[in-house]
């Protein structure tokens, strides 16, 4: 079955200006997450989608959302974006979102790139 | 606070020798531990996990990791390195108390030489 696709794979985008990334998780799977790779901070989580709903954050400051589509699809948003936005946004999905973390998978990522 | 040590930013070794990298946690519940592996560019392949049970877990590409609660401390080996397993290595922990949520350590580049 397909893994875990986000699109798109790369972005170049203005200091300022709003960014939407896509993932589409695991056919049946119903939690995404994601997570912000830096080299400066490493992998860092952001949040986690389950049923439409947020059911976990991490630190990161409120210009970064998202939101889980009825068929579990997720969107990220940054806006404002800030030069230190530049990284590897990567989503993991996972079929029961209860903790479990059995069958969590990464997609390849999004590379954000802010000039 | 929940953290995870890696503390070999950089690893070098010849190929055909042996591999260990370190991982050392800190966590507040009881730890699920995960191997993964990063080339330029890509995401994360999951290389093993352990949830529990048998303390010694068996992942793919011949690698193995152990388990050693009394050290926190979840090392990944490999018998014989080939030239294809230099990339970068990421020891995470997650608990079900904390949803599905992933704390990682800060990876180990691993470089072979032939």
């Amino acid at each position: 079955k397909a893994g875990v696709t986000q699109t798109p794979r790369y972005l170049i985008k203005t200091r300022g200006q709003q960014v939407t990334l896509s993932c589409s998780p695991i056919s049946g799977h119903r939690s995404v997450s994601w997570y912000q790779q830096t080299p400066g901070q490493g992998l860092q989580f952001l949040f986690e989608y389950f049923s439409e709903t947020q059911r976990n954050k991490g630190n990161f400051p409120g210009r970064f959302s998202g939101r889980q589509f009825s068929n579990s699809r997720s969107e990220m948003n940054v806006s404002t974006l800030e030069l230190g936005d530049s990284a590897l946004y990567l989503c993991a999905s996972s079929p029961y979102g209860t903790g479990d973390l059995n069958g969590y998978t990464f997609g390849s990522g999004t590379r954000l790139t802010v000039v | 606070a929940q953290s995870v040590t890696q503390p070999d930013i950089h690893i070098t070794v010849s190929e055909g020798a042996s591999l260990e990298l370190r991982c050392n946690y800190s966590y507040g519940a009881t730890p699920y531990l995960f191997w993964y592996v990063q080339s330029p560019g890509q995401g994360l392949q999951l290389l093993l996990k352990y949830f529990s049970g048998d303390t010694l877990v068996q992942g793919i590409k011949g690698f193995e990791a152990e388990f050693k609660r009394s050290q926190s401390s979840f090392n990944l080996r490999k018998p014989s390195v080939h030239w294809s397993d230099a990339a970068e290595y990421f020891c995470a922990v997650g608990a079900k108390e904390y949803g599905n949520k992933l704390v990682f350590g800060a990876g180990t580049i691993l470089r072979v030489k032939s």
